[in-house]
C-alpha cells in the first residue's frame, strides 16, 4: 500500500542554522512527490515537487528536495532557516490524482 | 492570478444538520479535489472532481459526497453530521489533478 511517513513529529532549529526534514515514501513505482507548507489557521502551500529527472529540485522560499529512489526518500533542505519557516510541513505523494500524506513536521525555530 | 478560493471559512452546526461547502478553483483549473484534516486522522483525501465527473473517490461514508459545475467550482456536502466531522476541510484545483493548489480551507466545528 502507499504510504509516506516523516519520522520527526517536532523540530527545534536555531535562527540561521540549517535544515532537514525526513520523508520516506512506499510506493510500487516511483512516485511523484511533494512537499507543502502548513501556517497555523492556513491551507496548505505548495513548496516543491518532485515527477521525474534531475533528483534535486529547487522550490520556493530557499528549500530544496533530494528524491533517493535506493532509500524510498524525498528529504527536505534549507541551508539558513528564518523565524518566518516556523510552521508544520507536509510531504506527500500521488496515488492516481489522489495526494497521501505523511503526518506532518512541526518546526520552530529559535533566536 | 487569484487562487483557491473556499467558503464559508468558519462553520458551526449540529449534530443531525447538513452542510454545504463551495470551493471556486484557479482559472483554468479542471480539477478539484476535497481533503479532510483533522488532529488525529491528519490529511485525508475525500474525493476528485475533473469536468463534472467524479474521478477518484476516497474512504469515506456515503454522507459525504460532491459535484463540480460546468464552471469548475466545486460543492461538497455532508448530511447526518457527527460530532466526528469537526474539521478542516480543504478543497484543491490542479489543471491535471496530479499538481494541486490548496485554498485556505473551511473550518466546520459539529456540536
Amino acid at each position: 500500500a502507499q504510504s509516506v511517513t516523516q519520522p520527526d513529529i517536532h523540530i527545534t532549529v536555531s535562527e540561521g542554522a540549517s535544515l532537514e526534514l525526513r520523508c520516506n515514501y512506499s510506493y510500487g513505482a516511483t512516485p511523484y512527490l511533494f512537499w507543502y507548507v502548513q501556517s497555523p489557521g492556513q491551507g496548505l502551500q505548495l513548496l516543491l515537487k518532485y515527477f521525474s529527472g534531475d533528483t534535486l529540485v529547487q522550490g520556493i522560499k530557499g528549500f530544496e528536495a533530494e528524491f533517493k529512489r535506493s532509500q524510498s526518500s524525498f528529504n527536505l533542505r534549507k541551508p539558513s532557516v528564518h523565524w518566518s519557516d516556523a510552521a508544520e510541513y507536509f510531504c506527500a505523494l500521488t496515488a492516481g490524482t489522489a495526494l497521501i500524506f505523511g503526518k506532518g513536521t512541526t518546526l520552530s525555530v529559535s533566536s | 492570478k487569484a487562487g483557491v478560493t473556499q467558503t464559508p471559512r468558519y462553520l458551526i452546526k449540529t449534530r443531525g444538520q447538513q452542510v454545504t461547502l463551495s470551493c471556486s478553483p484557479i482559472s483554468g483549473h479542471r480539477s478539484v479535489s476535497w481533503y479532510q484534516q483533522t488532529p488525529g486522522q491528519g490529511l485525508q483525501f475525500l474525493f476528485e472532481y475533473f469536468s463534472e465527473t467524479q474521478r477518484n473517490k476516497g474512504n469515506f461514508p456515503g454522507r459525504f459526497s460532491g459535484r463540480q459545475f460546468s464552471n469548475s467550482r466545486s460543492e461538497m456536502n455532508v448530511s447526518t453530521l457527527e460530532l466526528g466531522d469537526s474539521a478542516l476541510y480543504l478543497c484543491a484545483s490542479s489543471k491535471t489533478g496530479y499538481e494541486q493548489y490548496f485554498g485556505p480551507g473551511t473550518r466546520l466545528t459539529v456540536t
